[in-house]
C-alpha cells in the first residue's frame, strides 16, 4: 500500500498544454507540499497545505495553481506549460517535522 | 540564495573506504534531516536530528548535528555499493518549512 502516490508517474506533453499532476496520502498527516527537482537534482519546495489551507507559496509562475480538495489530497495543474517547466515533481506529506515522506516522482518533459 | 552547502558534490569511491559528507549553513535551524534517493525514486528518510552536539547511527551511518545546530555531517564506515545514490540535507523551520541543500552524489565502486 502506497503512501504517497502520485499520478502520472511520466507526462510528456507540448508547450502551450494545461496539464494536472495528483498526490494522494494515506498516512493521515495533516500537511502535504509539491516540490520540483531539477535536472542538477536540485530540490526546491513550491507549495506546502496544511488542512487544506495554503501555508507556503513560494515564488512560483502563477501558471502553477495547487488545489487540495481534502488532507489527503494536493494536486497541481500547470496552463500553458513552457519547455522550462520540464522536471521532477515531487509529492510528499509530513505530520508536523516527524520526517517527510515522498511519492515516487512525476517526470514532465515539455516539447 | 541557498540556504545549506553541501558538500562534495560528487564523491566517487572504491567499495570498503570510508566517507564524510557535509552540510553547512549560515543560520542556526530548528531541526535537520539526512535523506537518500535513488534514481527514479523519491527522497527517503534517514535521520532527524534536532539538539546541538547530537550524534545518530544508523547501521554502518553516523549522523552528527554542530554544537551551534549550523552544521551536521554524514559519515559512512566501509562503504558498499548498496550506497550509492544522492544524499541530500534539509533543514526545517517554522510551519515545516523544509529546504534542501544541492546534494552530495555519491558512487561506491565494487
Amino acid at each position: 500500500d502506497t503512501a504517497v502516490s502520485q499520478t502520472p508517474k511520466y507526462l510528456v506533453t507540448q508547450m502551450g498544454n494545461d496539464k494536472s499532476i495528483k498526490c494522494e496520502q494515506n498516512l493521515g498527516h495533516d500537511t502535504m507540499y509539491w516540490y520540483k527537482q531539477d535536472s542538477k537534482k536540485f530540490l526546491k519546495i513550491m507549495f506546502s497545505y496544511n488542512n487544506k489551507e495554503l501555508i507556503i507559496n513560494e515564488t512560483v509562475p502563477n501558471r502553477f495553481s495547487p488545489k487540495s480538495p481534502d488532507k489527503a489530497h494536493l494536486n497541481l495543474h500547470i496552463n500553458s506549460l513552457e519547455l522550462g517547466d520540464s522536471a521532477v515533481y515531487f509529492c510528499a506529506s509530513s505530520q508536523e517535522a516527524y520526517g517527510y515522506t515522498f511519492g515516487s516522482g512525476t517526470r514532465l518533459t515539455v516539447v | 540564495t541557498q540556504l545549506l552547502e553541501q558538500s562534495p558534490q560528487f564523491l566517487s569511491i572504491q567499495e570498503g573506504e570510508n566517507l564524510t559528507v557535509y552540510c553547512n549553513s549560515s543560520s542556526v535551524f530548528s531541526s535537520l534531516q539526512w535523506y537518500r534517493q535513488e534514481p527514479g525514486e523519491g527522497p527517503v528518510l534517514l535521520v532527524t536530528v534536532v539538539t546541538g552536539g547530537e550524534v545518530k547511527k544508523l547501521k554502518r551511518l553516523t549522523f552528527q548535528f554542530g554544537d551551534a545546530r549550523k552544521d551536521s555531517s554524514l559519515h559512512i564506515t566501509a562503504a558498499q555499493p548498496g550506497d550509492t545514490g544522492l544524499y541530500l540535507c534539509a533543514r526545517v523551520d517554522n510551519n515545516n518549512d523544509m529546504r534542501f541543500g544541492a546534494g552530495t552524489r555519491l558512487t561506491v565502486k565494487p
